[in-house]
């Protein structure tokens, strides 16, 4: 079964630095997605990035990059130059190829701050 | 990517009754997923809405609760049946893989109070 987990508490983070969400995963499928979503305090949510288990280098969208580590079951988001508007909740979550659901950790707050 | 238009975007119902939430794509798609959001809480996949056949519910989720009617490729409805305050959730329909980005698009939810 796949797994994914987010631990770290809300944080905190001041306008235009960088800040780095955690997220480790669990799965025994060598084939498989991670995505990072965004949810504001509205509810939608919000697509941000993908990586997939065999693209060779870190995928980058803009502001956001996930660092990936597949030897430690590691794709952390890393936000920089934060905005005021970057405040929401953040999503990891994972789909193994045969199986179109995906699983979500448990996401982690961020607030920043001006 | 598609976009979805999700209805209503918030209630407020009397327990034992039920709500009909609609999702509408802007394109053909396979497979509609619907899920829910306790409060405070990640997102919990209720189930997979595949046109022309039964959807396939996660366990803990059953038909008789969330009724879910697939009848074509661009639209879907879910239903709460039978309301608890229990029920109260950020109500989420979504579809992908996105053959582009490979994102999954979501609705912009369905805030539901159960009073």
């Amino acid at each position: 079964a796949q797994k994914i987990t987010q631990t770290q508490p809300g944080m905190f983070v001041q306008e235009k630095e960088a800040v780095t969400l955690d997220c480790t995963y669990d799965t025994s499928d060598p084939s498989y997605g991670l995505f990072w979503y965004k949810q504001p305090s509205s509810g939608e949510m919000i697509f941000l990035i993908y990586q997939g288990s065999y693209d060779q280098q870190n995928a980058t969208e803009g502001r956001y990059s996930l660092n990936f580590q597949k030897a430690r079951k590691s794709a952390n988001l890393v936000i920089s130059a934060s905005q005021l508007g970057d405040s929401a909740m953040y999503f990891c979550a994972m789909r193994v190829y045969g199986n179109n659901r995906l699983a979500f950790g448990k996401g982690n707050q961020v607030v920043v701050i001006p | 990517s598609a976009v979805i238009s999700q209805k209503p975007s918030r209630d407020i119902c009397q327990r034992g009754t039920s709500l009909t939430i609609q999702c509408q794509v802007d394109s053909q798609v396979t497979m509609m997923f619907w899920y829910r959001q306790q409060p405070g809480q990640s997102l919990t996949l209720i189930a997979t809405a595949n046109q022309g056949s039964e959807a396939t519910y996660e366990s803990g989720f059953v038909i008789d609760k969330f009724p879910i009617s697939r009848p074509n490729l661009t639209f879907s409805t879910l239903t709460v049946s039978n309301m608890s305050p229990e029920d109260s959730s950020i109500y989420l329909c979504s579809v992908g893989p996105d053959r582009a980005n490979y994102g999954y698009t979501f609705g912009s939810g369905t805030r539901l109070t159960v009073v």
